[in-house]
């Protein structure tokens, strides 16, 4: 295990359904990421907290909304979302952002499927 | 780092013969490279890093080398076990210019060992 603590691990839901992802880190880390994970692609950076403040949002869709509560929780708040939305979605987290070693822990994922 | 192609790159080898993976990355500026390997159902992990500055770094069974005059990343393991079946991926870190940085994820290579 990681310490970093992803739920769900499988949603299935529709294009109307409003859900939440939740991303929980035991490593006492001040930055936490969320990454895109499409079949054959790169691993795409969505967003990124330090210390509870959003620093990074890159040009992602606004029917995906972050909330970071404090520096151990993330979640990730969806709705109308589009089939290909579809993808495995990761939670990392860092003692400092974009580390300067090999410090992000990655959760297991929730893999999302939009039907 | 990227991938060339459409297809995630597969490699088969035989249990106990040794694993070479390679990864191309395209920043002249990138300073900091990192392995990750992902098995299925789970998130990435760590396997090594090297920073710029250096061009071979040892771990334990994994050796990765770097060449910065062709921007060429490789992580080579030593007599594969099943247990290395999986994707791996190489990330670059590389300045944004406004003084953070930003990782740079490779689509990976499915490495298949065969008992």
């Amino acid at each position: 295990e990681t310490g970093v603590t992803q739920t769900p691990r499988h949603l299935v839901m529709g294009m109307t359904n409003k859900k939440s992802l939740k991303c929980e880190q035991h490593l006492g880390h001040n930055a936490m990421y969320w990454y895109k994970q499409s079949a054959k692609k790169p691993l795409e950076l969505m967003f990124v907290y330090n210390f509870k403040e959003q620093t990074e949002n890159n040009s992602v869709p606004s029917r995906f909304s972050p909330e970071c509560p404090n520096s151990s929780h993330l979640f990730l708040h969806l709705h109308t979302l589009q089939p290909e939305d579809s993808a495995l979605y990761l939670c990392a987290s860092s003692q400092v952002m974009i580390p300067s070693s090999h410090e992000q822990f990655f959760g297991p994922g929730t893999r999302l499927t939009v039907l | 780092g990227e991938s060339v192609g459409l297809h995630l790159p597969t490699l088969s080898v035989q249990e106990g013969d040794n694993s070479i993976i390679n990864c191309a990355y395209s920043n002249s500026a990138s300073d900091y490279f990192i392995w990750y390997k992902q098995e299925s159902g789970k998130g990435p992990q760590f396997i090594i890093d090297i920073r710029s500055n250096m061009d071979k770094r040892q771990g334990q069974r994994v050796t990765v080398l770097l060449n910065k005059t062709v921007k060429h990343l490789s992580l080579q393991i030593a007599a594969t076990q099943p247990g290395d079946s999986a994707v791996y991926f190489c990330a670059d870190r590389s300045p944004t210019g406004a003084g953070s940085y930003q990782l740079t994820f490779g689509k990976g290579t499915k490495l298949s060992v065969i008992p």
